[in-house]
């Protein structure tokens, strides 16, 4: 079936550091891709999504590129701060939304 | 965006009750609604996919007799907790796909529904 792996967490960085956060999937149909962000406290809201391969979801600076020779959609940010300090799930929408098991950013200043 | 209400969001109960949890869209259609439980730290884990005028389906290893789910209309979804014991306290969570575009699958999520059982 369908699935979504993502790196383990914590990810620890300082302020302005670059940020990556990896994701691969597998899917038999053509799935569309999205990051969603929970911040402390919060639900889950949508970052960015990318419907199809080569295209480049972005939002709040942060950028992923469906990859469909690699079957990624790797998370990243130029230049992170201490607000980006979330829990980010990657997930894959075909039949169902699958999700990966969350990454948690801290941003220390 | 679109918006889906989840409700109640805090909810203590004793053992041996049932708690239902109400998931609204409020300006859109959802012919599809999704139920996920989180645990701690965790990922959200797929109860099962609620869809409008029929039987939900549910993933394997989530007891259907145990968990409850309604969707009477195109913009209710409920789960409902039966016979709840203290392994059933988690956060819950629903989410829809707006029926108006279906292309891209993008979920709501409600709120969460944070469930104890003493």
């Amino acid at each position: 079936g369908d699935s979504v792996t993502q790196m383990e967490g914590p990810v620890t960085l300082s302020e302005e550091a670059f940020l990556t956060i990896n994701c691969t999937y597998t899917a038999t149909g053509y799935p569309s891709l999205f990051w969603y962000v929970q911040y402390p406290g919060e639900g889950l809201q949508l970052l960015l999504k990318a419907t199809k391969a080569d295209d480049k979801g972005s939002n709040k600076g942060f950028e992923a590129t469906y990859r469909k020779e690699t079957t990624s959609f790797h998370l990243e940010k130029g230049s992170v701060q201490v607000s980006d300090s979330a829990v980010y799930f990657c997930a894959l929408s075909d039949q169902k939304v699958i999700f990966g098991t969350g990454t948690r950013l801290q941003v220390f200043p | 965006g679109a918006v889906v209400s989840q409700h109640p969001s805090w909810v203590i109960c004793k053992s041996g009750t049932s708690v239902k949890i109400e998931c609204r869209s409020l300006d859109f259609q959802a012919t599809t609604m999704f139920w996920y439980r989180q645990f701690p730290k965790q990922s959200l884990m797929l109860m099962a996919t609620s869809n409008e005028g029929s039987k939900a389906t549910y993933e394997q290893g989530v007891e259907k007799d145990k968990f409850l789910i309604n969707h009477a209309s195109l913009t209710l979804s409920t789960l409902t907790v039966t016979s709840a014991h203290p392994e059933d306290s988690s956060f819950y969570i629903c989410s829809a796909r707006d029926s108006g575009i279906l292309r891209t699958g993008e979920l709501f999520f409600g709120e969460g529904s944070r469930l104890t059982v003493l």
